[in-house]
């Protein structure tokens, strides 16, 4: 089957504007999570969902970031009023459950640059 | 302190040698530890995972836990040039779901 898709695959946008980056898990799939890689760092934990509820968001950074997955299926990452600081590649993840033993497989990225 | 702390290399080994992979984690609560490899410009994709004190072996790979020294290894055998990646050491601790990532190490394999 088809592994974790990402879109868009690139996104440059301005200083001050609102970007969506979309994830789609693996079909069964329960447990979604966002991480961000900065260049020669390991991706670092954003938000994860439990079906459709965020059930750890501890690690957004601010309140410009807030994701959602209204029907428990694909989610969506928003920043808005982006800053430099945002670039990054954005990582999403699914698990079949939300067990911590479980198997996290990443999407191939989207690559934030804030200009 | 980082929660998981890797040597970012590069590690250089010549081709049919054994290259070793260390993380240590501060976390004494942790539980659940995995190493995943990354190719440069590409997502993470799983190698090994290791839940108990020990080792475990899958093909050319052994990951090593040592739960008392905080300590993980990865050991991978015969390396070839196409094992040249960034390997990054992850840890989940109880409660928490999240992958708390180590830097990587780089590993290049001279052919």
């Amino acid at each position: 089957g088809a592994g974790v898709s990402q879109t868009p695959s690139n996104k440059v946008t301005e200083k001050g504007k609102y970007v969506e980056l979309r994830c789609d898990p693996i079909s069964g799939h329960t447990a979604l999570y966002w991480y961000r890689q900065s260049l020669g760092q390991g991706p670092e934990f954003l938000i994860y969902f439990q079906g459709t509820g965020a059930a750890d968001d501890s690690g957004l950074p601010n309140d410009r970031f807030f994701a959602v997955r209204p029907e428990g299926s694909v989610s969506t990452l928003k920043i808005q009023r982006t800053e430099r600081g945002d670039s990054a590649v954005y990582l999403c993840a699914s698990s079949l459950s939300g067990n911590g033993a479980d198997t996290q497989y990443f999407g191939p990225g989207t690559r934030l640059t804030v200009l | 302190q980082k929660e998981v702390e890797q040597n970012s290399g590069p590690l250089s080994v010549p081709e049919g040698a054994i290259a070793s992979l260390n993380c240590t984690y501060s976390d004494r609560g942790s539980q659940s530890f995995f190493w995943y490899r990354q190719y440069s410009g590409k997502s993470p994709e799983l190698i090994m995972s290791i839940y108990s004190n020990g080792d475990k072996e899958d093909g050319r790979f052994t990951a090593q836990l040592n739960k008392a020294s905080q300590y993980v290894s990865l050991l991978i055998r015969d390396s070839q040039p196409s094992d040249s990646a960034t390997y990054l050491c992850a840890v989940t601790r109880e409660g928490r779901r999240a992958l708390t990532f180590g830097s990587g190490t780089r590993l290049q394999v001279q052919p």
